[in-house]
């Protein structure tokens, strides 16, 4: 079975700061990673996901992710937020089949 | 209407009430799920459908009804809810039910129950 830790529940930024928000997880066979953003009153969307390859993922709205299997760990990052990201990040695993396991998110607060 | 929609976006039941939430895609997709999300709590699958067939059932309590008529549609049938089901109840659907597969969620239905 697999689960998944996310290191901080609440991530205050400046606006055009860099922002990293940090996922473990754990699991016994190969996994793919997610991480979804959830803006106020709307469902989840797929910002980005790792399944094979480069270890470094690139997702929409300039975030990017690197996948660190020997410290099985999935950080999210973005160089520079702006108003607009502040929302809540859900980080994912799954294994062959449909089941994705979610931490319990981030709330990223974005202040001018 | 694109992605996925879910009606009513607001619910409020008392503990002896019956009633419905519906969800709908229009993505082609043959999965369909239906997820709890409790405040600061990560979020639990309770249902999964393939293809018409469910293929998950989460030890949800048997108050939680799903239906699912075709692969476009995904009810949830509610019966004498308790307080601690008060959530908001997202739908989601993917192309298929494998594990790569990116879900697609809609807005959601938040559930009150007094």
């Amino acid at each position: 079975a697999q689960s998944v830790t996310q290191l901080d529940s609440q991530v205050p930024v400046f606006e055009e700061a860099p922002v990293e928000l940090r996922c473990n997880y754990s699991s016994s066979v190969s996994v793919y990673l997610f991480w979804y953003v959830q803006y106020p009153n709307q469902g989840l969307q797929l910002l980005l996901k790792y399944l094979s390859g480069s270890t470094l993922v690139k997702g929409i709205n300039g975030f990017e992710a690197e996948f660190n299997k020997s410290q099985t760990s999935f950080h999210l990052r973005k160089p520079s937020v702006h108003i607009s990201d502040t929302a809540e990040y859900f980080c994912a695993v799954s294994d062959d089949d449909y089941k994705l396991s979610f931490g319990a998110g981030t709330t990223v607060t974005v202040r001018a | 209407e694109t992605g996925v929609t879910q009606t009513p976006r607001h619910l409020v039941m008392g503990m002896t009430n019956k009633k419905s939430l519906k969800c709908e895609q229009h993505l082609g997709h043959n999965a369909m799920y239906w997820y709890k999300q409790s405040a600061k709590k990560p979020l639990e699958l309770m249902f999964v459908y393939s293809l018409e067939e469910r293929v998950e059932n989460n030890s949800v309590p048997s108050r939680f009804s799903p239906e699912c008529p075709n692969s476009s549609h995904l009810f949830l049938h509610l019966h004498t809810l308790q307080p601690e089901d008060s959530a908001l109840y997202l739908c989601a659907s993917s192309k298929t039910s494998g594990g790569t597969e990116t879900q697609y969620f809609g807005p959601g239905t938040r559930l009150l129950v007094l």
